[in-house]
C-alpha cells in the first residue's frame, strides 16, 4: 500500500509569490495535518483536518491556508512568501485524527530566494 | 519555557556504547508521550511510545516521570544505523475543543555513532 505522497518533492520560489503543495493520505485514513520543520527545529503543527473540517490551527499567519478534499487529500497553500517559509513541509495522516497514529510523508522542501 | 526541551547535543559515541536522551515538558496535562527518529533530510518516524510503566523495545528503553515531567530514552549497544536525530514528543490529550490531534516536537538531539 502506498504510504503518504507528498508533492512536489522540492520548490524554489521568489519572495512574495505563492504556493501550494499537496498531500494525499494513506488509503482509508480520513485526516491529514500539516507541519513545517525549519533547519535545525522539530516539526511546528500548522494545521489539522479530519472529515474536510479544520480541526486545529497552529501559531501561523493568516497566509498559510488549507484545505481537504472529498477524497481527503489536501493542499496547504501559502502567499506572500518570506525567507523564513523555507522549510520542510510534512503532512501527515492519520485514520481517526487523534494524534497517536500519525504516518509522516516524506514532505515537500520550500526554498524562498 | 519551552513546551518540550531536549539535550542540546549533538551526541558522538563509539559504537557499542550506551546513550541517554533526555527530555522535559511544560503542560501536566500531556497525556501521550513518543520518540521519533529522523534520518538526515527525511521524515520522522516513530520509534516508539512511552508508558508510564516504562517500556523496552529490543536496545531501546523509554522511561516517563509524570511528577517530573520527565522522558528519557536509553539505547544500549548502539549502531552505526543508530545514527539520526531523535525527536521527543507530546500530545497534550483533548484541547478546549475536544479535539486530540497535535504533536508538539521537540528540537530534537542528533546522534552520530562511529566505528
Amino acid at each position: 500500500d502506498a504510504g503518504v505522497t507528498q508533492s512536489p518533492t522540492h520548490l524554489i520560489k521568489t519572495r512574495g509569490q505563492q504556493v501550494t503543495l499537496r498531500c494525499s493520505p494513506i488509503s482509508g485514513h480520513k485526516s491529514v495535518s500539516w507541519y513545517q520543520q525549519v533547519l535545525g527545529q522539530g516539526p511546528q503543527f500548522i494545521f489539522q483536518y479530519y472529515e474536510k473540517e479544520e480541526r486545529g490551527r497552529g501559531n501561523f499567519p493568516d497566509r498559510f491556508s488549507a484545505r481537504q478534499f472529498p477524497n481527503y487529500s489536501s493542499e496547504l497553500n501559502v502567499n506572500a512568501l518570506l525567507l523564513g517559509d523555507s522549510a520542510l513541509y510534512l503532512c501527515a495522516s492519520s485514520f481517526t485524527g487523534t494524534a497517536n497514529g500519525y504516518t509522516f510523508g516524506s514532505g515537500t522542501r520550500l526554498t524562498v530566494v | 519555557r519551552k513546551e518540550v526541551e531536549q539535550d542540546p547535543g549533538p551526541f558522538n559515541v563509539p559504537e557499542g556504547a550506551t546513550v541517554a536522551f533526555n527530555c522535559t515538558y511544560s503542560n501536566s496535562a500531556s497525556q501521550s508521550f513518543f520518540w521519533y527518529r529522523q534520518d538526515c533530510r527525511k521524515e520522522p518516524k516513530l520509534l516508539m511510545s512511552v508508558y508510564s510503566s516504562g517500556n523496552e523495545d529490543g536496545r531501546f528503553t523509554a522511561q516517563l516521570n509524570r511528577a517530573s515531567q520527565y522522558i528519557s530514552l536509553l539505547i544500549r549497544d548502539s549502531k552505526l544505523s543508530d545514527s539520526a536525530t531523535y525527536l521527543c514528543v507530546v500530545n497534550i490529550g483533548r484541547d478546549s475543543g475536544g479535539s486530540n490531534y497535535k504533536l508538539t516536537f521537540g528540537k530534537g538531539t542528533l546522534l552520530t555513532v562511529n566505528p
